[in-house]
């Protein structure tokens, strides 16, 4: 069982908006800054939000962050059929010696 | 061009050792921290264990105390990860990762690990 909590699945049409939730504890998310990483089939994880809501570069601005106490979100407008991939949530948790942890996951089908 | 490049697949037999290795290359490899990260099949990323940019200092997720070793050698620009008493449960592909902007922002294409009698 994964320390951040998102929902399995989400979906939605092409040119769509959908947004994945990420919950934790105030030892992780609370205190801690949250990224955000897409892993497409076949494929390692893809960094696309950083900071709660910084962009590397490369990541177009369909992509965006939010966090709000111990909740991060993560956007995504205009959604293409290439968004299809899964979606994992990361952050540092306090309670752990560098202790990383992630989120189980969320598989984005746009439909 | 920057990449991390890691080491083919390996099948191990329950209880025996794997060490995979990421060679990194475009960057300069002393100045980040290296991570370990795994994902069974069909399931999530799991963080194993992380390395220091000098190599001095390491630690791991307690789930892996006493089974895992991370080491680095700046001559090679390469970092790796040895786990012991392998079970199982171990099989997954075994992604290196470096930490910078406070994130993983740059991932090995992944080894997978078969451990199986």
């Amino acid at each position: 069982q994964s320390v951040l909590t998102q929902p399995p699945s989400v979906s939605a049409a092409p040119g769509q908006k959908v947004t994945i939730s990420c919950s934790g504890t105030s030892s992780n998310i609370g205190s801690n800054y949250v990224s955000w990483y897409q892993q497409l089939p076949g494929a390692a994880p893809k960094l696309l939000i950083y900071d709660n809501n910084k962009r590397p570069s490369g990541i177009p601005d369909r992509f965006s962050g939010s966090k709000s106490g111990t909740s991060a979100t993560l956007g995504i407008t205009g959604l293409q059929t290439g968004d299809e991939a899964n979606y994992y949530c990361g952050t540092w948790d306090s309670s752990l010696t560098a202790g990383r942890v992630f989120g189980g996951g969320t598989k984005l089908t746009v439909l | 061009q920057v990449r991390l490049v890691q080491s083919g697949a390996e099948v191990k037999k329950p209880g025996a050792s794997v060490t995979v290795s990421c060679k990194a290359s475009g960057y300069n490899f002393g100045s980040y921290y290296m991570h370990w990260v795994r994902q069974a099949p069909g399931q999530g990323l799991e963080w194993m264990a992380m390395i220091n940019s000098g190599g001095g200092s390491t630690d791991n997720a307690q789930k892996f105390q006493g089974r895992v070793t991370v080491t680095r050698d700046a001559s090679k620009n390469t970092v790796n990860l040895q786990l012991s008493s392998l079970r199982s449960e171990d099989t997954a592909v075994y992604y290196c990762t470096r930490e910078a902007i406070g994130a993983f922002d740059l991932w090995g294409q992944g080894t997978l690990v078969i451990v199986s009698s």
